[in-house]
């Protein structure tokens, strides 16, 4: 049973525009959640994160979006720029148990220019 | 940022070989130790969790004899796939997780192992 799911496996964006990815977890003991960006044959590397305890959390072009009572996050990136086309990574654990983050399928995103 | 190294990038061996990949976390010191398996257009599956100076705590389904992980020091955990097969081809990633915040800290990720046996 998957705990989280990205259900977009691809996004296309222009240029400029809004990117949106989406995210639902069905674990409701996941209080930390994170988005990772990978590039092939690279490792995830780090975006952004987000706490339970806030709704909204922002750097830069990059702003995550929580949801607890949908259990959904979504992240926005504004405006998308070609370099942003790479395959995104939803993740949760429980903070407070320490576990390791549990994974989304991953979407990956294209910007066109 | 933090930056975790794994090596080797990539392993073609023969079916019977055993495998060892290292990730060392080059500018902290990690507590703890994840190692993430991937197929495919699949997710990152978490195999296992260690920490230094103690067993490694595995996952329902993955077999600890067959992925032997070392966690020796607070910036070396060592995988060893045992007499690999064909069936273990798959790309493995480690990450690590430093600092007193437990869960309150990002895991970094190695740039992955792509490992493929014969």
């Amino acid at each position: 049973d998957q705990q989280v799911k990205q259900n977009s496996p691809s996004l296309s964006v222009q240029e400029g525009r809004i990117s949106i990815l989406n995210c639902d977890y069905t674990n409701s003991m996941f209080d930390y959640f994170l988005w990772y960006k990978k590039y092939p044959a690279e490792g995830p590397t780090f975006l952004i994160s987000i706490s339970s305890i806030k709704d909204k959390n922002e750097d830069g072009r990059f702003t995550v979006f929580l949801n607890k009572s949908a259990k959904h996050l979504s992240l926005h990136i504004v405006p998308s720029q070609p370099g942003d086309s790479a395959v995104y990574f939803c993740a949760a654990s429980d903070r407070q148990a320490g576990t390791a983050l549990i994974f989304g399928k991953g979407t990956t995103l294209s910007v066109s220019s | 940022g933090a930056v975790v190294s794994q090596h080797p990038s990539r392993v073609i061996c023969k079916s019977g070989t055993s495998v060892k990949i290292e990730c060392r976390s080059l500018d902290f010191q990690a507590t703890t130790m994840f190692w993430y398996r991937q197929f495919p257009k699949q997710s990152l599956m978490l195999m296992a969790t260690s920490n230094e100076g103690s067993k490694a705590t595995y996952e329902q389904g993955v077999e600890k004899d067959k992925f032997l992980i070392n966690h020796a020091s607070l910036t070396l955990s060592t995988l060893t796939v045992t007499s690999a097969h064909p069936e273990d081809s798959s790309f493995y990633i480690c990450s690590a997780r430093g600092g007193t915040g437990g869960g309150n800290q990002p895991q970094h990720f190695g740039d992955g192992t792509r490992l493929s046996i014969l």
